[in-house]
């Protein structure tokens, strides 16, 4: 079974902090994508990378940075963590040649708190 | 740029009933897909059903439809015969067929409560 997997399900953090986000993909996507989630707002698109190293900002990058180093992994970064981050943060990936029909594989999500 | 409206923040529907989910979409892109999404109390997200919008027909998914209007620029999710499983968020998404990286815009998103 496909998969995109990240590595928490609940993080509690310091204001401050720096904070790390990891998602994998085992689907040789080439597109990863990192929203997060707020109640009335939808999702809002953080970064996206369409290839290693490659990256691009979103809807809402500010405070934030991410890094694709392999194909399969995707990080996002909190550089010093503020409570107006405190989120649900989901990880993505897509196909290029296939999203039109299939759209995105989502991982189960972050609940990030930030006191 | 692309925006998705869900004008229903919450809808109540009776079990067995069908239910009919609001969706509009502006972009100027004339090559598009339409997503939506269903993500439980879980959090996990879950594809439902696409519609491309050079397709003639409107799609099916076995329980649920979704009624195109390309004109009025809609594409409303159609869930028959309700079930209590059904309780959930949903959300309504677009991706521009002009870029390969594939940038799903969202709507707000719907909750959905299906009562016994």
């Amino acid at each position: 079974d496909v998969k995109v997997t990240q590595s928490s399900r609940y993080l509690v953090k310091r204001t401050g902090e720096k904070v790390f986000l990891e998602c994998v993909q085992d689907m040789d996507h080439e597109n990863m994508f990192w929203y997060r989630q707020d109640p009335g707002l939808g999702l809002r698109l953080i970064y996206f990378s369409y290839d290693v190293k490659m990256k691009e900002k979103g809807d809402i990058p500010e405070g934030y940075s991410v890094s694709r180093e392999k194909k399969e992994r995707f990080s996002l970064i909190l550089e010093s963590a503020s409570t107006n981050q405190t989120s649900m943060y989901l990880c993505a990936s897509s196909s290029s040649y296939r999203v039109l029909v299939y759209g995105y594989t989502f991982g189960s999500g972050t609940r990030l708190t930030v006191v | 740029a692309q925006k998705i409206t869900q004008t229903q923040p919450g809808m109540f529907v009776q079990e067995k009933e069908a239910v009919t989910l609001d969706c509009t979409y502006d972009t100027s892109d004339p090559s598009y897909g339409l997503f939506w999404y269903k993500q439980p109390s879980s959090g996990e997200m879950i594809f439902l059903i696409y519609q491309g919008s050079y397709d003639q027909q409107n799609a099916t998914e076995g329980r649920y439809s979704l009624n195109f209007q390309k004109a009025r620029k809609s594409a409303n999710l159609v869930i028959s015969a309700s079930q209590l499983g059904d309780s959930a968020m949903y959300f309504c998404a677009m991706v521009p067929g002009g870029t390969s990286y594939g940038k799903l815009t969202f709507g707000q998103g719907t909750i959905l409560t299906v009562h016994p």
